[in-house]
């Protein structure tokens, strides 16, 4: 079956460190994003990429940073510089046109200590 | 800037209706998309509308006014398992941006 795989659920990390956040799809789809959510205030975009080595910020993209070097992956990187960076991560992809929808992983929870 | 206004709580009884309301100020709007969140769970597409007017999916509904930037989603014989948020999403422009309200907690009780 085709989806989106977001690993580990649960991850926990000191302040000062550097941590990655994996995301892969099988979907064959072109656009792949990265949001954020806290209590209260929704989902936040980060970044985004709409093809294979592009991507563009979102909403919130300091402190992080992406690549996209392959369709199917678009790993997150969450660096010391991110003042906040305990939240829940979540990563979609769609496959185009403007009707179709996200299709969301099931997220990564992310703690900083 | 894009401003997306959702009630933040709304409690209903299991049977009944609920119409969850989403107001919407932005600019090169584009397509409104309704997801339905479960605590700690990822969102799960509901409806897509685009046009002016109601989109009938099963229990669930929505309907955009574009002039007004409003939007509503309307679910019908309320079951427990409906009990979520509910995440209105707007995409402006040619981009492939969507920004999401700050959802709407649904409660449904017996």
């Amino acid at each position: 079956d085709g989806g989106i795989t977001q690993s580990p659920k649960y991850l926990f990390r000191k302040e000062g460190q550097n941590v990655t956040l994996s995301c892969e799809q099988n979907l064959n789809h072109d656009a792949m994003y990265w949001y954020r959510q806290d209590p209260g205030q929704g989902l936040r975009l980060i970044y985004y990429s709409q093809i294979v080595n592009d991507f563009q910020k979102g909403d919130i993209a300091e402190g992080y940073s992406v690549s996209r070097e392959k369709k199917e992956s678009f790993p997150l990187t969450v660096t010391s510089a991110q003042k906040n960076p305990t939240a829940f991560y979540l990563c979609a992809s769609r496959l185009g046109g403007f009707n179709s929808p996200l299709h969301f992983g099931n997220g990564t929870r992310l703690t900083v200590t | 800037g894009q401003n997306i206004d959702q009630p933040t709580e709304m409690t209903a009884t299991e049977g009944a209706i609920v119409q969850i309301n989403c107001t919407y100020q932005t600019s090169g709007f584009n397509g409104l998309f309704w997801y339905q969140q479960h605590a700690g769970e990822a969102p799960t597409f509901l409806s897509y509308n685009v046009l002016d007017g109601l989109e009938e999916k099963g229990r669930f509904s929505s309907f955009l006014s574009r002039s007004k930037g409003y939007s509503y989603l309307l679910l019908k014989e309320l079951q427990m398992k409906d009990s979520a948020s509910y995440l209105c999403a707007v995409r402006t422009g040619t981009a492939s941006k969507l920004t999401f309200g700050t959802g709407t907690r649904l409660q449904v009780t017996l």
